[in-house]
């Protein structure tokens, strides 16, 4: 029973365009909310979070939306870029648990020139 | 420069043997974890620990196995009871009260 799922396995977005990832969760007690960035063959690094008290967070070109009570977290990129091509992951914890995450199944990018 | 070391990057084996992954971090960071990624799937936790000495299992650990003797260190072994240890393994850290583990650069592992 996954506690976390991306139900869009990729998307394609043209250069310049909005991408909007999202991820689903089903355990309301989680407390905080990221994002990650892979590429292949090397570890995610961190790219955005979100705390539960709040609904959105803002970062450059990276925007994280939070809704709790559709227990729906998002990642808008804007503009898109194509070195923003990548994997994207959702990982959600609980304050209980610093650093101990569940992550969804990740979302390939790409971004055409 | 701080980061974390996992090596080496490819590392084949047999099956039937135990393989040990290093993962060093000089980041001075009091928890380490080690995650499994599959195809198609999100990262799982195996091991974590927040202090030397002590560790706790994730949410994959049977079939493997870990030791914390230094805060900079946290092996992971693969043992052959695993069923499936074809992956790549991330190994990350974080401070106590830090929300966003840093992750290695990642082993995969093989077995033939």
């Amino acid at each position: 029973d996954q506690q976390v799922k991306q139900n869009s396995p990729s998307l394609s977005v043209q250069e310049g365009r909005i991408s909007i990832l999202n991820c689903d969760y089903t355990n309301s007690m989680f407390d905080y909310f990221l994002w990650y960035k892979k590429y292949p063959a090397e570890g995610p690094t961190f790219l955005i979070s979100i705390s539960s008290i709040k609904d959105k967070n803002e970062d450059g070109r990276f925007t994280v939306f939070l809704n709790k009570s559709a227990k729906h977290l998002s990642l808008h990129i804007v503009p898109s870029q194509p070195g923003d091509s990548a994997v994207y992951f959702c990982a959600l914890g609980g304050s209980s648990n610093t650093g101990k995450l569940i992550f969804g199944q990740g979302t390939t990018l790409q971004v055409k020139p | 420069d701080g980061g974390i070391t996992q090596s080496p990057k490819y590392l084949f084996r047999k099956e039937g043997q135990n393989v040990t992954l290093s993962c060093e971090q000089n980041l001075n960071h009091d928890a380490m974890y080690w995650y499994r990624q599959d195809p198609g799937q999100g990262l799982r936790l195996i091991y974590y620990s927040q202090i030397v000495n002590d560790f706790q299992k994730g949410d994959i650990a049977e079939g493997y196995s870990v030791s914390r003797e230094k805060k900079e260190s946290f092996p992971l072994t693969v043992t052959s009871a695993q069923k499936n240890p074809t992956a790549f393994y991330l190994c990350a850290s974080s401070s106590l009260s830090g929300t966003d583990p840093y992750f290695g650069p990642g082993t995969r592992l093989t077995v033939l």
